[in-house]
């Protein structure tokens, strides 16, 4: 397993167009987390799935933002009507449920800047 | 939300000195975590402490999780140019099964 891999690592975008990542888990991991993370900043928590159902989202998800895990394996994030304020790093995580809190394994992040 | 400050925010040393940087808050944990990110890279997990007082040591690194778990520490001892990096606590179970973080401290090794 070459642990999370996410694509793109970079991207850049005009502002209000749409951008799309996507996030490949270990594949042994059942829970897939997404974060934000800004200059300065540690990573913000978006939002969070086990298996294919989105369990909890953050009030940082606005309704332009949007993440799908159809079947339980990989995932895209997807942001509507980009906004300057939306570059940062966008990381994705993975674990094993039966890990407990423990497990957390990142993904290189996907860099997008919106200009 | 329960909130981690960690300091310093930035820190700049030569090569071969030691240095302690800390993770605190008033609100108490089940556990804490340490990660260290490089730039460009996601967070990588360095070590999870859980018993009040429990010090693990990762090579020249040491992390200390405070005994009313509250707080931590790490000490880099003989710090080298490999250690630069952002150092990140976080804790799990912050009402959103993900982890929360601090702002981290940028630490910077100097040849």
């Amino acid at each position: 397993d070459t642990g999370v891999s996410q694509d793109p690592r970079h991207k850049i975008t005009k502002r209000g167009q749409n951008v799309t990542f996507r996030c490949d888990p270990i594949s042994e991991h059942n829970r897939l987390y997404w974060y934000r993370q800004t200059l300065g900043q540690g990573p913000e928590f978006l939002t969070y799935f086990q298996n294919e159902a989105q369990l909890e989202k953050s009030r940082l998800l606005s309704d332009r933002f949007s993440a799908e895990r159809p079947k339980g394996s990989f995932s895209t994030l997807e942001i509507q009507r980009t906004e300057q304020g939306d570059s940062a790093m966008y990381l994705c995580a993975s674990s094993f449920s039966l890990s407990g809190n423990y497990g957390y394994t990142f993904g290189s992040g996907t860099r997008l800047t919106v200009v | 939300t329960q909130l981690l400050e960690q300091s310093p925010q930035f820190l700049s040393i030569q090569e071969g000195e030691n240095l302690t940087v800390y993770c605190n808050s008033s609100s108490v944990f089940s556990s804490l975590q340490w990660y260290r990110q490089e730039p460009g890279e996601g967070p990588v997990l360095l070590v999870t402490v859980v018993t009040g007082g429990e010090v693990k040591k990762l090579k020249r690194l040491t992390f200390q999780f405070g005994d009313a778990r509250k707080d931590s520490s790490l000490h880099i001892t003989a710090a080298q140019p490999g250690d630069t990096g952002l150092y990140l606590c976080a804790y799990a179970g912050g009402g959103a099964d993900g982890l929360t973080f601090g702002k981290g401290t940028h630490l910077i090794i100097q040849p």
